[in-house]
């Protein structure tokens, strides 16, 4: 697995609790993008950063931050957890755009009760 | 709208048969298509690649074609193995206001029986 570490892999929350998840990458890929998968839909974009501190937002950004402050680690923060964000979360890196090929990590379930 | 479709949404066939997926695009401008396969509980990995410039490409016992005329591609798998079982992932991509997005398909959930 291309050398992606996403954590954790699992986590249940509560409503209104702040959660972080971690993405670590040892291939020193410009590009970090933060993904949520749910039923009945294609990964959709929600964040994602082309270099330290270089962040835009993607097509699902309401609810969630990110951070980007070293190469190799990109933060997604879900400042007040919402049923709604309940579903799996996949970080994905990239040497550049266009034709360059995307590693994915294993993914982060995440339960909001 | 810029979507990519994909049918049939699930599949079952026998082991050591031959199937092809589809998927339909209409994201322009079209810079190239892949095909992923996603195990359960596991990431996308990459299986092929293409730009609007290739018909055909390889990868083992898949095969994809691309028709950007009529933007549609295939993903053919032959003789069938039980580790085939897995979903598979069409993403469109193409420039948009200065970077690129990538459009990724609902995806075709194969199950393969011995």
């Amino acid at each position: 697995d291309a050398g992606i570490t996403q954590s954790p892999r699992h986590k249940v929350t509560e409503t209104g609790t702040p959660v972080t998840l971690r993405c670590h990458q040892t291939e020193n890929h410009r590009y970090m993008y933060w993904y949520r998968q749910d039923p009945g839909h294609g990964l959709r974009l929600i964040h994602y950063s082309y270099g330290v501190k270089d962040t835009d937002k993607g097509e699902v950004s309401d609810g969630y931050s990110v951070s980007r402050s070293k190469t190799e680690d990109f933060l997604l923060t879900l400042e007040s957890a919402t049923s709604s964000q309940t579903s799996v979360y996949f970080c994905a890196i990239r040497q550049g755009e266009a034709n360059t090929e995307a590693f994915f990590g294993q993914g982060t379930r995440l339960t909001v009760v | 709208k810029n979507q990519v479709e994909q049918s049939p949404q699930s599949l079952i066939i026998l082991e050591g048969k031959n199937c092809t997926l589809q998927c339909n695009y209409t994201v322009s401008p079209f810079s190239n298509l892949r095909w992923y396969k996603q195990d359960t509980g596991r990431g996308p990995v990459s299986l092929t690649i293409m730009t609007f410039s290739e018909n055909t490409k390889s990868n083992g016992r898949y095969t994809a074609t691309l028709d950007a005329d009529t933007k549609q591609s295939s993903l053919h798998i032959t003789a069938s193995q039980l580790s085939d079982s897995a979903s598979y992932i069409c993403v469109v991509s193409g420039p948009s206001s200065g970077t690129y997005k990538y459009i990724f398909g609902t995806g075709t959930r194969l199950k393969v029986l011995a």
